[in-house]
């Protein structure tokens, strides 16, 4: 089993519609979580962490979190053309002494269309 | 402010080469990150660094590779007697906190390896 799993792609959605990214993580001490937007031939550019049970909204983006069931979602409301790019979760640690892990594990990432 | 910058952006090697990638951080980030992504996959750690030295290399695949940071800021990866296997995007991070769950990392714009 793969320590964070994203939902399979590619996800298709017409402009203004909901785009909804699923991930799934195994290690139950994970305490931080994101997700970063990837354009083709482009570094990761984060747009949402969270690390509270519960949902954090950030304009037209919605991130989910339920520590229980080991799941964060995304939420992409009135989707544009413009999102269309590749989705990575990524989660972090506490390490020992409560410093945190550095290292972030990725998803394998979710294409997204937006189509006109 | 400038962001992290990695150079060169490409690099094109020979079968068994030895090859040094540099990563200069944001200004003031305390904490710089290695990581390696290969099409599509996402990112996958490989060392980071809190100051000067290599806080967690539990990523770097063999002893091949190798990084440093010597005076706390830019950083070099090195990879010795480069395979075809090492051919990927080399993505360097850098975040601004020593410790802490929330710090956000920063991605630079990579290097494209490729071993021929």
């Amino acid at each position: 089993q793969k320590e964070v799993e994203q939902n399979s792609g590619p996800l298709s959605v017409p402009e203004g519609a909901i785009a909804s990214l699923n991930c799934t993580y195994s290690d139950r001490v994970s305490q931080s979580f994101f997700w970063y937007r990837q354009y083709s031939g482009k570094s990761p550019e984060l747009i949402m962490s969270i690390y509270s049970n519960g949902d954090k909204e950030d304009g037209r983006f919605t991130a989910q979190l339920n520590k229980a069931s080991q799941y964060v979602s995304l939420l992409i409301r009135d989707s544009q053309p413009s999102d269309s790019a590749t989705y990575l979760c990524a989660v972090k640690g506490w390490g020992a002494g409560g410093t945190s892990y550095g290292k972030l594990t990725f998803g394998q990432g979710t294409i997204l269309t937006v189509h006109p | 402010g400038a962001g992290v910058s990695q150079t060169p952006s490409n690099k094109v090697t020979e079968k068994g080469k030895y090859v040094e990638l540099r990563c200069d951080p944001i200004s003031g980030h305390t904490a710089l990150y290695w990581y390696r992504q290969s099409l599509g996959q996402g990112p996958e750690f490989l060392i980071y660094f809190q100051g000067t030295g290599a806080a967690d290399d539990s990523g770097l695949p063999n002893d091949r590779f190798f990084a440093v940071r010597p005076e706390g800021s830019v950083s070099t990866l090195k990879i010795q007697r480069t395979e075809r296997g090492d051919s990927a995007v080399y993505l360097c991070a850098s975040s601004p906190k020593i410790g802490g769950g929330t710090d956000t990392q920063y991605f630079g714009p990579g290097t494209r390896l490729t071993v021929l």
